[in-house]
């Protein structure tokens, strides 16, 4: 299995100004994913990261908004741009166990709750 | 991936076996079924994860029907810990390119003492 520490664990944040989360994994992984938890909501994928490439972001996420980093194959930083309060929500940082045909478990982060004031 | 669908809310008495079913009728034939669950303020935890044959681990046991069209995750002896948010996911096998995992809403086991 991976481990993966994420900072911050939680934060308050004023309207208008941007946070990084960061995403520490304890072993080399080629994707790391990022996902969105809003209150009482599941998760929704925001984009997929890989090393030395530009994030894939889905449907209704943009770049400005939410820039990723992805640095080498142990890290990576999603910010949130110009923060509203419809940002609140858990975000969560993802990677696949072990790569390679009849795999593809995934392990989570604990999460980022972020609340928007 | 194909869609899932999963009751919304279901109870277990401790110490009784939870049964979760999930209906995942457009399976296609390279799709697994895997199941995670998350417990309130934590990310999801991997469970287990099947093809077509039956699984077993430490944690849970998976029913996939001869079919594929469904799939039920038995917790044997549910305890108060168990409480979670329980979620069905198909996905196709690995095979080294995009791996998009799409959650549906899961259903809430609750395990009453």
């Amino acid at each position: 299995s991976a481990v993966i520490s994420q900072k911050p664990s939680r934060d308050i944040c004023q309207r208008g100004t941007s946070l990084t989360i960061q995403c520490q994994v304890d072993s080399q992984v080629t994707m790391m994913f990022w996902y969105r938890q809003q209150p009482g909501q599941s998760l929704t994928l925001i984009a997929t990261a890989n090393q030395g490439s530009e994030a894939t972001y889905e449907s209704g996420f943009v770049i400005d908004k939410f820039p990723i980093s992805r640095p080498n194959l142990t890290f990576s930083t999603l910010t949130v741009s110009n923060m509203s309060p419809e940002d609140s929500s858990i975000y969560l940082c993802s990677v696949v166990g072990r790569e390679g045909p009849d795999t593809g478990e995934l392990f989570f982060g604990e999460g980022s709750r972020l609340t928007v004031l | 991936d194909a869609k899932t669908t999963q009751p919304t809310s279901m109870d277990c008495a401790e110490g009784r076996a939870a049964n979760l079913p999930c209906n995942h009728s457009t399976i296609s034939g390279n799709e697994y079924v895997y199941w995670y669950r998350q417990i309130h303020s934590q990310g999801p935890q991997y469970i287990i994860h099947g093809l077509k044959n039956n699984e077993t681990n430490e944690m849970a046991s998976l029913i996939i029907t001869e079919d594929r069209k469904s799939s039920t995750l038995i917790l044997p002896h549910a305890t108060l810990r168990d409480t979670a948010v329980y979620y069905c996911i198909v996905r196709p096998m690995n095979s080294g390119g995009y791996q998009k995992v799409t959650f549906g809403t899961g259903t809430k086991l609750q395990v009453i003492p």
